[in-house]
């Protein structure tokens, strides 16, 4: 079974505002996570990873927060754009598992114009 | 740099038949996973490759399902013979040896009827 989850299925946010993906992991050893963006009819996009030295971590417009006491993983977006409209997958990993990722079930955002 | 190239794109047969599925990693990742997606989860690893050899194949269906890497560079997934729940895209993703990043291609879609 999956040792991945997402709190919601989708999320439906008015461009220009923040998003906020949330994703629970079961699997305490897990120590990297990755984001994934995939839009429809094509593979996985790396958007961001944490490790779990850290807790928070900045891209481009995103910012992925760790919360390893309630293994919790969240995706923010800054200035939602109609571009980020996808399905969004967190993944996790230990290290030395020859970097097998775990994904979640995915969280499909929608931006309204 | 050219992305992971898959082929075909779309295949629709009728269960009991067979299909194969082809992936061209990018120029000089060693570490070759094959991925399934039903519609609506995330991706499950079947099959990992390091070169051209196995590293992790036990999410594999064995009894339909074979993949090989014989040259270390371009990979083969095959089903044969198909099942309804087969139904699903085929995804490539094949990593470098100093990063973390999957690289996902664009996926084959089969639809088994």
């Amino acid at each position: 079974g999956e040792s991945v989850g997402l709190h919601l299925p989708t999320l439906s946010v008015q461009e220009g505002d923040n998003s906020i993906i949330n994703c629970a992991y079961s699997n305490s050893a897990s120590d990297y996570f990755i984001w994934y963006k995939q839009e429809s009819g094509k593979g996985p996009q790396f958007i961001i990873d944490i490790r779990s030295n850290m807790d928070k971590r900045q891209g481009q417009r995103v910012t992925v927060l760790l919360n390893k006491t309630v293994k919790h993983l969240s995706l923010q977006i800054a200035a939602t754009q109609p571009g980020d409209s996808a399905v969004y997958f967190c993944a996790e990993t230990v290290s030395g598992s020859a970097r097998q990722l775990t994904f979640g079930s995915g969280t499909q955002l929608t931006v309204l114009p | 740099e050219a992305g992971v190239a898959q082929s075909p794109r779309y295949k629709i047969i009728e269960k009991r038949q067979s299909v194969a599925f082809w992936c061209n990693p990018i120029s000089g990742h060693a570490t070759l996973y094959w991925y399934q997606q039903i519609l609506g989860q995330g991706p499950k690893l079947l099959i990992q490759f390091q070169n051209n050899g196995v590293v992790d194949d036990s999410q594999l269906p064995k009894d339909r399902f074979s993949a090989e890497r014989l040259k270390g560079v371009d990979s083969t997934l095959k089903i044969q013979p198909a099942k309804l729940e087969d139904s699903a895209v085929y995804l490539c993703a094949t990593r470098g040896a100093n990063t973390g990043e999957l690289f996902f291609g664009e996926g084959s879609r089969l639809t088994v009827l």
